[in-house]
Order: C-alpha cells, then sequence, then structure tokens
C-alpha cells in the first residue's frame, strides 16, 4: 500500500513562527505536492516538486517555501506564520509521467494547522 | 481563473438511487481527469481517473463520463450509499505538466 505520512495531524503556532510541515512517502513518487483545504475554495496547489531539489509554483505561494533534499521527504515552511495561513494543509505524491505508471496522486492524512 | 469547476456546492440524494456530480474544466489542455473522496479530517481518497481518449471509465459503482466537446465530466455513483457521504473533489492535470488542479468540492449528502 501507498502511503504518504505527514507528520503532525494538529498543530496550533503562534503568528510570527517559523513553522515545518513534513511529508515522507515510501512509493519512490518523483511528484511531490502541497495543497491547502479551505471552505468554499477546495484544494489549492501551493507547491510542488517533481525531483530532488526540483520545485514549482502553485497558485498560492506567497508567505510559503518549500525544500526537498531527499527524494521521499517535501517540506513546507512558513516563513513567518499568519492567521490567513490557519487551513488544513495536505501532502501528495505520484510518479511522473503518470500516463505510464498511474494516474493518480496519494494523500497525506492532512495537517490541520491553526495560526493563534 | 479557475480551471477546474463544480458548481454545486452540495447534492442530496437517496439511498439506493443515482448519485451524479457534475464538473467543467476550461483548459483544453488537460488530458487526465481524476475523481477523490473525502471524509472530513481525513486526506482525500482516490476513486477513479479517465484519459482524454476516453469517453467512459467504468469501476464497480462509479462510471465516470467524459464529454470533451463540452469540457464537461461527470461522476455517477449507482446504486448510493451511506459511506457515499463525502466531499467529492474533480481534478484535472496535463500529463507533460505533472500539476493536479482541484475543484471546490461538492458534497454528497445520501438520505436514508
Amino acid at each position: 500500500d501507498v502511503k504518504v505520512t505527514q507528520s503532525s495531524r494538529y498543530l496550533v503556532k503562534r503568528t510570527g513562527e517559523k513553522v515545518f510541515l513534513e511529508c515522507v512517502q515510501d512509493m519512490d513518487h518523483e511528484n511531490m505536492f502541497w495543497y491547502r483545504q479551505d471552505p468554499g475554495l477546495g484544494l489549492r496547489l501551493i507547491y510542488f516538486s517533481y525531483d530532488v531539489k526540483m520545485k514549482e509554483k502553485g497558485d498560492i505561494p506567497e508567505g510559503y517555501s518549500v525544500s526537498r533534499e531527499k527524494k521521499e521527504r517535501f517540506s513546507l515552511i512558513l516563513e513567518s506564520a499568519s492567521t490567513n495561513q490557519t487551513s488544513m494543509y495536505l501532502c501528495a505524491s505520484s510518479f511522473l509521467d503518470r500516463g505510464i505508471r498511474g494516474t493518480e496522486a496519494f494523500f497525506g492524512q492532512g495537517t490541520r494547522l491553526t495560526v493563534v | 481563473d479557475q480551471q477546474v469547476k463544480q458548481n454545486s456546492p452540495s447534492l442530496s440524494v437517496q439511498e439506493g438511487r443515482i448519485s451524479i456530480l457534475n464538473c467543467d474544466y476550461t483548459n483544453s489542455m488537460f488530458d487526465y481527469f481524476l475523481w477523490y473522496k473525502k471524509y472530513p479530517a481525513e486526506g482525500p481518497t482516490f476513486l477513479i481517473s479517465i484519459s482524454s481518449i476516453k469517453d467512459k471509465n467504468e469501476d464497480g459503482r462509479f462510471t465516470v463520463f467524459l464529454n470533451k466537446s463540452a469540457k464537461h465530466l461527470s461522476l455517477h455513483i449507482v446504486p448510493s450509499q451511506p459511506g457515499d457521504s463525502a466531499v467529492y473533489f474533480c481534478a484535472a492535470s496535463v500529463n507533460r505538466d505533472d500539476k493536479i488542479i482541484f475543484g471546490k468540492g461538492t458534497r454528497l449528502h445520501i438520505l436514508p
């Protein structure tokens, strides 16, 4: 079974803190993604990475950065947390060339982050 | 600009009947379409996908239909069961791009 594991289910942080959200996958997937889910807005892509040390901005990258030093691990960093970053954060992974090796991305269980 | 649109925020269907969830897209470059199901406090789980070279894909109670000329796809669930109550997300991607773009979701309520 594919496993995508996010390090925390729930986090509470203070405004201005630096926050790290970690994600690990065990399927040797090339692609990894960070989304946030907010009511009425669906899943919005923050960043994705298609290889180690490679990253591309998604639709809402402002206020976030990412790190991919190893293939299995993709970190989302909030440099200075703000209350509008309170959200559910979801990590996902998939194969590159998904048309050949499978089309779907697999998600972690999510991290509910509250910034106070 | 929203590339994947789910215009119905919610849908209620009687148990045993057919549930039809709709999705429209604007980017003609999309070549893969996916449906995900999400329960509260859990990550989305993959349901079914369809390539743009097909117009129908079936997996058990779930069937996805793709109408490329209308840039429209739909997910049919027959028969609907109580465990189907969840939020359903439509998603699309351009294969060479690898980004997966999601709609806002439709909350499906299965009524007893």
